[in-house]
């Protein structure tokens, strides 16, 4: 069965400090992969998602992530947090030709000191 | 639209009582997703439905568990008897037909569930 594995469990950081969290998956497959971001007390909403095309992509908010398939990864940057950022993030992949139900991640915390 | 609609918001009960979490998925979705969300497990798929079915219920940790989707429009996650353990934030979530061959999830807001 696949997996998803964020390393950082727990990240913080100064406002205007830059971010990258981890994300590596175990499926060689074809994958779709996703971030998710949870803000305190609220839901899990979609971050960014890539399907094909450029590994390269843009999110809401400044967020981006970049896909590299030889190192099985989808980590997502911010060159520039701001306290607003203080959530939690998901990565996730679903299976091409699996069962499209995507996996998640632990989840990274990530809090933003202004 | 009014996105996933979950209630309770929370819910305080005590051991051994019957809890029933609700959730209305976003109309035209036909997969609709159980997950619990705890601090030691993180983010668990407990069981989903398609147009109505349950496809994998194999996330759902015992008997205790049982989820049902009578009709598109609606769906509920009983806990019977509830047990400490089962405190957790459980969360709703539905999506379309596959997007290029993946699901993306619309969340609810979550039902934080303590069982005393």
């Amino acid at each position: 069965a696949q997996s998803v594995s964020q390393h950082n469990h727990h990240v913080i950081l100064s406002e205007a400090a830059s971010l990258e969290l981890g994300c590596n998956y175990s499926y060689g497959g074809t994958v779709n992969l996703f971030w998710y971001v949870q803000y305190p007390g609220q839901h899990l909403q979609l971050l960014l998602k890539y399907f094909s095309g450029d590994p390269l992509v843009k999110g809401i908010k400044g967020f981006e992530a970049e896909f590299i398939k030889s190192k099985f990864s989808f980590n997502l940057r911010k060159p520039s947090v701001q306290w607003s950022d203080t959530a939690e993030y998901f990565c996730a992949v679903t299976l091409s030709g699996g069962s499209y139900i995507p996996t998640f991640g632990r989840g990274t915390s990530l809090i933003v000191h202004p | 639209d009014a996105g996933v609609i979950q209630s309770p918001r929370h819910e305080v009960t005590e051991m051994g009582q019957e809890v029933t979490l609700r959730c209305k998925p976003i109309s035209g979705h036909d997969y609709l997703f159980w997950y619990r969300q705890t601090m030691m497990r993180g983010l668990e798929l407990l069981i989903y439905f398609n147009n109505n079915v349950p496809i994998d219920d194999s996330g759902m940790p015992e008997d205790r568990f049982s989820a049902k989707m009578p009709n598109a429009s609606f769906s509920t996650l009983k806990i019977q008897p509830s047990e400490p353990r089962d405190s957790a934030v459980y969360f709703c979530a539905s999506s379309p037909d596959r997007v290029r061959g993946a699901n993306v999830l619309t969340f609810g807001a979550g039902s934080r569930l303590t069982v005393l």
